[in-house]
């Protein structure tokens, strides 16, 4: 059974330091792995996918790494400002799924101060 | 409107209502979602429709009923709702089940 695990939960840093946030998984047979972010009592906004044939995504101050073997994926943001105040969440389809199942972690909620 | 849009954004049901949540999708997507998201815990799958047709449901008790007419609207239909069922509801889309999903602003249902 698949176990998705971000740490830390909660994150601040000051405005202007890069934010790294990790995500784990159990079982190495993942197809894609996809990172969100999360508004307060907001829906998903989808930040970056990686397949599991790629070992890296970049998308302007955020670029997101995977090691499949090793069960990890890393996100950094580049420069954060407060409007990066979010929680970002991490989700992986395994490759057995056959009906497009996010399996997720429970977010690191991240403050950035001014 | 553009993008996957939910209605109502709030909703507040005594135990023995009746009532249903709706999502559209603007993105020409084949694939519709719905997912449960609890205080403190993981976001849930619950269902699944790729293309009109349920593919999945997670184990999701009887009292709630998805309808998904065509590939564009996704209905969530409640009834006999328990307290703790109190969530915020997510619908999502993806071109089709392998791809990356896009999602709603969720509706905040509150039972009472």
């Amino acid at each position: 059974k698949q176990e998705v695990t971000q740490i830390p939960a909660a994150l601040s840093v000051p405005e202007g330091e890069n934010l790294v946030l990790n995500c784990s998984f159990t079982d190495s047979a993942i197809y894609n792995l996809q990172w969100f972010r999360q508004d307060p009592g907001k829906g998903l906004t989808s930040l970056l996918l990686i397949q599991s044939s790629q070992r890296e995504q970049t998308s302007g101050r955020l670029n997101a790494s995977l090691d499949k073997s090793s069960g990890r994926s890393t996100l950094y943001i580049a420069a954060s400002q407060p409007g990066d105040s979010a929680t970002y969440l991490c989700a992986v389809r395994m490759t057995t799924d056959s009906w497009g199942k996010l399996q997720f972690g429970a977010g690191t909620q991240v403050v950035v101060t001014p | 409107e553009t993008g996957v849009t939910q209605t109502p954004r709030h909703l507040v049901m005594g135990m023995t209502n009746k009532k249903s949540l709706k999502c559209e999708q603007h993105l020409g997507h084949n694939a519709m979602y719905w997912y449960k998201q609890s205080a403190k815990k993981p976001l849930e799958l619950m269902f699944v429709y790729n293309f009109k047709e349920q593919t999945e449901n997670n184990s999701v008790p009887s009292r709630f009923s998805p309808e998904c007419p065509n590939s564009s609207h996704l209905f969530l239909h409640l009834h006999t709702l328990q307290p703790e069922d109190s969530a915020l509801y997510l619908c999502a889309s993806s071109q089709d089940r392998g791809r990356e999903q896009y999602f709603g602003p969720g509706t905040r249902l509150t039972v009472t």
